[in-house]
């Protein structure tokens, strides 16, 4: 299964709304996950099943999905949001990410 | 506290072999699947593989591009994971973190910091 994630990178202001798309080439029955990776650690879990928020993720970030298409949304940024952005699908081997989008400071 | 820790990365020249290990605390090793990935200096992240619980016997999945070459193993006596490479190309230069893996809603968390594994002669 392959994800397509827009933008591959994008420039925004504290404060602004960020939409991050993630589109699969199929059904995935909505076992998609959503991390957020800062330069040099390891990626942290943001989303889960599409739209569950892990514990101890600020309520800013949310996920949705239609079909095959899969929203990251940050809500008023913040300074630490500033960071690469991937999606992953965990239904069917093998298991597949996205580009990554990269969220630049304006 | 929830902790994975990667050992084991090192300078290897291609065609050799390494071992990585990925030390488990803070939660029940033995209850959750376990994954291994990779990323490339500068690239994005890639999927490498997975290994099941003893109630799934153990089975594992990987990726096309390391199967038949690498292995991922478990020692749960150990709350320990493995990743045996063999054969080894330029393109296996990575950083590559162990992950725990939710069994229920399949969630990757957390991840391990990483351990980097750099193939050239």
């Amino acid at each position: 299964i392959q994800l397509t994630q827009s933008p591959s990178s994008l420039s925004a202001s504290v404060g602004d709304r960020v939409t991050i798309t993630c589109r699969a080439s199929q059904g995935i029955n909505k076992f998609l996950l959503w991390y957020q990776q800062k330069p040099g650690k390891a990626p942290k879990l943001l989303i889960y099943t599409a739209s569950t928020l892990q514990s101890g993720v600020p309520s800013r970030f949310s996920g949705s999905a239609s079909g095959t298409e899969f929203t990251l949304t940050i809500n008023s940024l913040q300074p630490e949001d500033f960071a690469t952005y991937y999606c992953q699908q965990v239904t069917n081997y093998p298991l597949t990410f996205g580009g990554g989008t990269k969220v630049e400071i304006e | 506290e929830v902790q994975l820790v990667e050992s084991g990365g090192d300078l290897v020249q291609p065609g050799g072999s390494l071992r990585l290990s990925c030390a488990a605390s803070g939660f029940t090793f033995s209850d959750h699947y376990m994954d291994w990935v990779r990323q490339a200096p500068g690239q994005g992240l890639e999927w490498v593989g997975r290994i099941r619980k003893r109630a799934n016997s153990y089975t594992t999945e990987y990726a096309a591009s390391v199967k038949g070459r690498f292995t991922v193993s478990r020692d749960d006596s150990k709350n320990s994971l493995y990743l045996q490479m063999n054969s080894l190309k330029s393109d296996d230069t990575a950083v590559y973190y162990c992950a725990r893996v939710d069994t229920t809603t399949y969630w990757v968390d957390p991840w391990g910091q990483g351990t980097l594994v750099t193939v050239s002669s």
